[in-house]
């Protein structure tokens, strides 16, 4: 299995500014992803994250508002950028650890932001 | 693209077995997942189904894939008050891993 580490775990943000979350896996990984849960809802996948290639990302997301940086096999960091009261929510780093039985994707403890 | 669907709440008693149902539009997801949330919390895996399989079991999980009729069920054996949370089906995306989620179970276990 894989054990990621999210940073911060709960922030309280004043609207306009940016926050960065890191995302550090203890052990190699190709794929990550962020998501993003939204109070009371299901997850909604921002980007994917390769190694050494720019972040993909998903419909209605775009790198201005969530600049992704993966500079190694291990980490990556999310910001989220002119923040506003709807970019209150969890935001979680996930990872596609291929451990030999099969695709096993695990997820951080997430990010949980709120904007005032 | 996937759609993923779960009935919204669950209420069993203690010690009773709990069904959580999810049903998803891509016949090409090739694993299927099952997380749990529990308040405050992110997300822990529970087991995982890839898509040639009908069932899998593990300790008190066990997990139904209907590949015809696009469902999927978790079923929770002897069900305990710390089974109390949201639970997650997701389908991966082909050589992505991308995954769409259901929109959550909120499973209640009372005394």
């Amino acid at each position: 299995s894989a054990v990621i580490s999210q940073k911060p775990s709960r922030d309280i943000c004043q609207r306009g500014t940016s926050l960065t979350i890191q995302c550090q896996v203890d052990s190699q990984v190709t794929m990550m992803f962020w998501y993003r849960q939204q109070p009371g809802q299901s997850l909604t996948l921002i980007a994917t994250a390769n190694q050494g290639s720019e972040a993909t990302y998903e419909s209605g997301f775009v790198i201005d508002k969530f600049p992704i940086s993966r500079p190694n096999l291990t980490f990556s960091t999310l910001t989220v950028s002119n923040m506003s009261p709807e970019d209150s929510s969890i935001y979680l780093c996930s990872v596609d650890s291929r451990d030999g039985t099969g695709n096993t994707i695990y997820f951080g403890e997430g990010s949980w932001l709120t904007v005032v | 693209g996937e759609d993923v669907e779960q009935s919204l709440f669950l209420s069993v008693r203690e010690g009773d077995s709990s069904v959580i149902n999810c049903t998803y539009t891509d016949s090409s997801s090739t694993y299927l997942y099952w997380y749990k949330q529990e308040p405050g919390a992110g997300l822990q895996l529970l087991t995982y189904i890839f898509s040639n399989m009908d069932m899998k079991q593990d300790q008190r999980l066990t997990v139904l894939l209907n590949k015809k009729d696009k469902h999927l069920s978790l079923r929770i054996a002897d069900t305990q008050t710390g089974d109390s949370a949201i639970y997650f089906c997701a389908g991966a995306d082909p050589g992505f891993q991308k995954l769409v989620f259901g929109t959550g179970t909120r499973l209640l276990v009372s005394p």
